[in-house]
C-alpha cells in the first residue's frame, strides 16, 4: 500500500503565527483530503483537494498531484486551531473502493 | 456536524465480550466505511460497504464483522474483545466529488475501552 508521510510531527505556535504542514505520498493518490482532529476526537473535514489550490478563511491547501505532495497553510493561528491535522488519500486504480490511507498526523499546539 | 451519526459515543466492556457499534450515513450516501484509530496503529481502514454489499476490506480482524442494512445504516460487530481492541472507531460515508471521486465525511466516533 501507499505510504503517507506528514511533517512536522509536532508544532508549537504562538497565537497569530503562520505555519505550513506538508504531506508526501509514496505513490499517486485520488481523493486527497485534509482533516483536523479536535481535542474531543472529532475528525473535521478541511479540504477535499485532489489537485490545485483551495482557500477557506485562514486555511488554504495546495496539492501538486504530479509530485505527490500536498501543503496545508494556516495563517493567523488561533488556540482553537490546536489539535492533530491529518492528510489522507486513496490509492489510484482502486475503482469505487475508496479506502483512505492516513498519515501519522501533525500535532499542533497554539499558545497565547 | 458531518451528518454521519454513530452510537454509542462511549463503550466500556470486559475482555472476551462482544459489542456492536452502529452508524447511520449522511442522507443519500450509499457507501459506509469503518476506521479504527489506536495509539500504536494510527487511523486504519477496516471495511467498506456500498449499498449493502462489501466493497473493500482492510486490516480487519477475523473477530470483527460488519454489515450494511437495506436502510443503509451499518453495524460493526467486535467479538472476543482483547485489551488491544481499545480504540476510537469511526464510521464515514462518502459524497461524490468532482471527477467521480469520493469525499468522505466522518462521524463523531465510538470510543471503546476494553478492561
Amino acid at each position: 500500500g501507499i505510504q503517507v508521510e506528514q511533517s512536522p510531527p509536532d508544532l508549537i505556535l504562538q497565537e497569530g503565527a503562520n505555519s505550513t504542514l506538508r504531506c508526501n505520498f509514496s505513490d499517486s493518490v485520488n481523493n486527497l483530503q485534509w482533516f483536523h482532529q479536535n481535542p474531543w476526537g472529532q475528525l473535521i473535514n478541511l479540504f477535499y483537494i485532489p489537485s490545485g489550490t483551495k482557500q477557506n478563511g485562514r486555511l488554504s491547501a495546495t496539492t501538486v498531484a504530479t509530485e505527490r505532495y500536498s501543503l496545508l497553510y494556516i495563517s493567523s493561528s488561533q488556540t482553537t486551531d490546536s489539535g492533530v491535522y491529518f492528510c489522507a488519500g486513496q490509492p489510484q486504480n482502486t475503482g469505487t473502493a475508496s479506502k483512505l490511507t492516513f498519515g501519522t498526523g501533525t500535532r499542533l499546539q497554539v499558545t497565547l | 456536524d458531518s451528518g454521519v451519526t454513530q452510537t454509542p459515543k462511549h463503550l466500556i466492556t470486559a475482555t472476551g465480550q462482544r459489542v456492536t457499534l452502529r452508524c447511520s450515513p449522511r442522507s443519500g450516501d450509499l457507501s459506509v466505511y469503518w476506521y479504527q484509530q489506536s495509539l500504536d496503529q494510527g487511523l486504519q481502514f477496516l471495511i467498506q460497504y456500498y449499498n449493502g454489499e462489501e466493497r473493500a476490506k482492510g486490516n480487519i480482524l477475523e473477530r470483527f464483522s460488519a454489515q450494511q442494512f437495506p436502510d443503509l445504516h451499518s453495524e460493526l460487530n467486535l467479538s472476543s474483545l482483547e485489551l488491544g481492541d481499545s480504540a476510537l472507531y469511526f464510521c464515514a460515508s462518502s459524497v461524490r466529488g468532482s471527477g467521480g471521486l469520493y469525499e468522505q465525511y466522518f462521524g463523531p466516533g465510538t470510543r471503546l475501552t476494553v478492561t
